[in-house]
């Protein structure tokens, strides 16, 4: 199983970017890169998913080098309702399976 | 579209009982996967279903156990409550495929006394 590492907490200023790097030394070939944000006693969300090179939606980006052995997720602008914990997740690298494993996360605090 | 739905969304039991959590997916969505939550353990997979069959299991005892009908919606079963059961148990759906974008319900806090 692919496996995670990243920081356990951030902290950032409203109105900054953030980049929050992500480890996954052993993702498969085949795993794509996800990251998922959650607040306290909600489910997680959705925020971004890249195979290689970059990817960019209406919230965030994400850079993937080209060996994928790590991962950046880049927030412009935060504000403090961005204040949650940030997972980044790789496939489980076995077939047509939705099995998230999800690692300790990066709890991101933004302060005005 | 209406978002995942979860029931109840609180409950307190007793050790030793059984418990069922109730899960409507997204509608169109055909696989369902159950999470639990603790502080201490984090989010941890417990089991997917796809097309009322158990596609992917995690490394819990088999006091868990879950089914899914034919219209997508999915319960999950614990029996013989302990006290380190109490979680937030939380349920995703996605259309198909591998890896797809999950979108997870409010979930069910379980307390267990």
């Amino acid at each position: 199983l692919a496996k995670t590492t990243q920081p356990i907490s951030m902290d950032s200023y409203e109105g900054q970017e953030v980049n929050i790097t992500c480890s996954h030394n052993n993702i498969a070939t085949n795993d794509y890169i996800t990251w998922y944000q959650q607040f306290p006693s909600q489910g997680p969300r959705f925020i971004i998913q890249g195979y290689k090179t970059k990817v960019t939606n209406e919230v965030a980006s994400l850079f993937i080098p080209a060996d994928r052995k790590s991962s950046t997720l880049s927030l412009p602008r935060v504000s403090l309702s961005d204040t949650a914990v940030y997972y980044c997740l790789v496939g489980d690298g076995g077939g047509a399976t939705n099995k998230l494993i999800f690692g300790t996360g990066t709890l991101l605090a933004v302060q005005p | 579209k209406a978002g995942v739905t979860q029931t109840p969304r609180y409950l307190i039991k007793t050790r030793g009982q059984q418990v069922t959590l109730s899960c409507s997916p997204i509608s169109g969505h055909r696989s369902v996967s159950w999470y639990q939550q603790t502080p201490g353990q984090g989010l941890q997979f417990l089991f997917e279903y796809f097309s009322e069959t158990q596609r992917n299991k995690g490394n819990f005892p088999g006091r868990f156990s879950g089914r899914q009908f034919s219209n997508s919606r999915s319960e999950m079963n614990v029996s013989t409550l302990e006290l380190g059961d109490s979680a937030l148990y939380l349920c995703a759906s996605s259309l198909a495929g591998y890896s797809a974008e999950q979108y997870f319900g409010p979930g069910t806090r379980l307390t267990v006394t």
